[in-house]
């Protein structure tokens, strides 16, 4: 079945660049996606990239996606304190409509 | 905030007893979708609706569950005789045309 993994957590220092890891299953996945989550907040939507693509820059966030190895990253630049929450990563598939959601990585931002 | 509003925002229950969530998306969205997410996972499929038709389900989602979304606008998920297991944080998100899911701030049940 379709599955997506993520490391559990990330701490980098204010400035720095963040690259977060997700692999997945699906090899007919369409679409993937970066999420944010906040404490207490709710999701929001990053960036996303279709799957016949392998690099899409929007700001300081690089997606990068390798669909041979299956494997998607999310490059943050010069990252900052307000950056720090839970980033998932999510895979759609054309002939479905369901999203497979990663279980987040924690990222931590060091002043 | 998203536009996407969900209530109750906090639900805590007794083992057995029905509960109903509803969810009223961005008024121009025709898509609407339920996650559950529970304490360090992400969000689980549940269902999905195009206007009041639901065309896709879980197998996450037991016959104790039930959504509905009558007239293509809100949208309501009943959880029938719940059990521990259903504690966790009910997510509706709903999209238009574009790829972006819109969030609702979620609907956090307690089964005790």
């Amino acid at each position: 079945g379709e599955d997506v993994e993520q490391s559990l957590f990330l701490s980098v220092r204010e400035g720095d660049s963040s690259v977060i890891n997700c692999t997945y299953t699906d090899s007919s996945s369409t679409y993937l996606y970066w999420y944010k989550q906040e404490p207490g907040a709710g999701l929001q939507l990053l960036t996303y990239i279709f799957s016949n693509m392998d690099m899409k820059q929007d700001q300081r966030l690089t997606v990068l996606l390798n669909k041979k190895d299956k494997h998607l990253s999310l490059r943050i630049a010069d990252t900052q304190t307000g950056d720090s929450a839970i980033y998932f990563c999510a895979e759609s598939t054309s002939g479905t409509y369901k999203y497979i959601f990663g279980t987040g990585t924690r990222l931590k931002v060091l002043a | 905030d998203t536009g996407v509003s969900q209530d109750p925002r906090h639900k805590i229950t007794k083992r057995g007893q029905n509960v109903t969530f509803r969810c009223d998306p961005i008024s121009e969205h025709n898509r609407l979708y339920w996650y559950r997410q529970t304490l360090g996972q992400g969000p689980e499929f549940l269902t999905y609706f195009q206007n009041e038709a639901q065309l896709e389900k879980s197998r996450l989602l037991s016959d104790r569950f039930s959504a509905e979304r009558p007239k293509g606008s809100f949208s309501t998920l009943e959880i029938q005789r719940t059990e521990q297991g259903d504690s966790a944080m009910y997510l509706c998100a709903s999209r238009g045309l574009g790829e972006t899911q819109y969030f609702g701030p979620g609907t956090r049940l307690l089964v005790l």
